[in-house]
């Protein structure tokens, strides 16, 4: 167990629909990070949060965005879904979200747009 | 752009010999490498992590070797164990750049 929760784990939605995902960090960790893993690709980043600022930018769709709360929980809003936004959308935190530091990942939730 | 190449999808190997699962990188800025290991329905879990100022590091029966001039590096496990079948995933990070880049991961099966 990592200590980085993600809910839900799964979660099957229509085309068009608005989903959020939700991320806690492990206990102590500022940065939050976003990784998307499409069927058989590696893991994409997507965007990353350092207490409740945006850090870093990845290929994240216009149509997606997130942010970090005060608690340092993050969300991540995916709006006029498409069928291949289905993927593993992975949170990851870590202490400073800074370089050379350990990313911790969560378990993930599981989308499915039909 | 996959700055980041797993080549082999799948390795198999008998249980107690060595499994060597290599990546290569094509981006020089890179200075931080990581591998992780990934079962079915669950998030990748952290094994072990090179900076590029070491060529070994070990932990247990965990070796990562990173070789700069080819830009390639490998993780050997020895023994392999039943437990360690899974996906395994290379990535690295650069010194201007905080995120992660992944490989797309090598299927390890380790047989009785």
């Amino acid at each position: 167990d990592s200590g980085v929760t993600q809910t839900p784990k799964h979660l099957i939605t229509a085309t068009g629909q608005r989903v959020t995902l939700r991320c806690s960090p492990r206990s102590g960790d500022l940065s939050v990070y976003w990784y998307q893993q499409s069927l058989d690709q590696g893991l994409q980043f997507l965007i990353q949060y350092y207490n409740g600022e945006e850090r870093a930018k990845g290929n994240i769709l216009e149509r997606f965005s997130a942010q970090q709360f005060p608690d340092l929980h993050s969300e991540l809003n995916l709006s006029s879904l498409e069928l291949g936004d289905s993927a593993l959308y992975f949170c990851a935190s870590s202490a400073r979200g800074t370089h050379q530091e350990t990313q911790y990942f969560g378990p993930g939730t599981r989308l499915l747009v039909l | 752009d996959q700055q980041v190449k797993q080549n082999s999808p799948s390795l198999s190997v008998q249980e107690g010999r060595i499994s060597i699962l290599n990546c290569d990188y094509t981006n020089s800025m890179f200075d931080y490498f990581l591998w992780y290991k990934k079962y079915p329905a669950e998030g990748p879990t952290f094994l072990i992590s090179i900076s590029s100022i070491k060529d070994k590091n070990e932990d247990g029966r965990f070796t990562v070797f990173l070789n700069k001039s080819a830009k390639h590096l490998s993780l050997h496990i020895v023994p392999s164990q039943p437990g360690d079948s899974a996906v395994y995933f290379c990535a690295a990070s650069a010194s201007n750049d905080y995120k992660l880049s992944f490989g797309a991961g090598t299927t390890v099966t380790v047989r009785a």
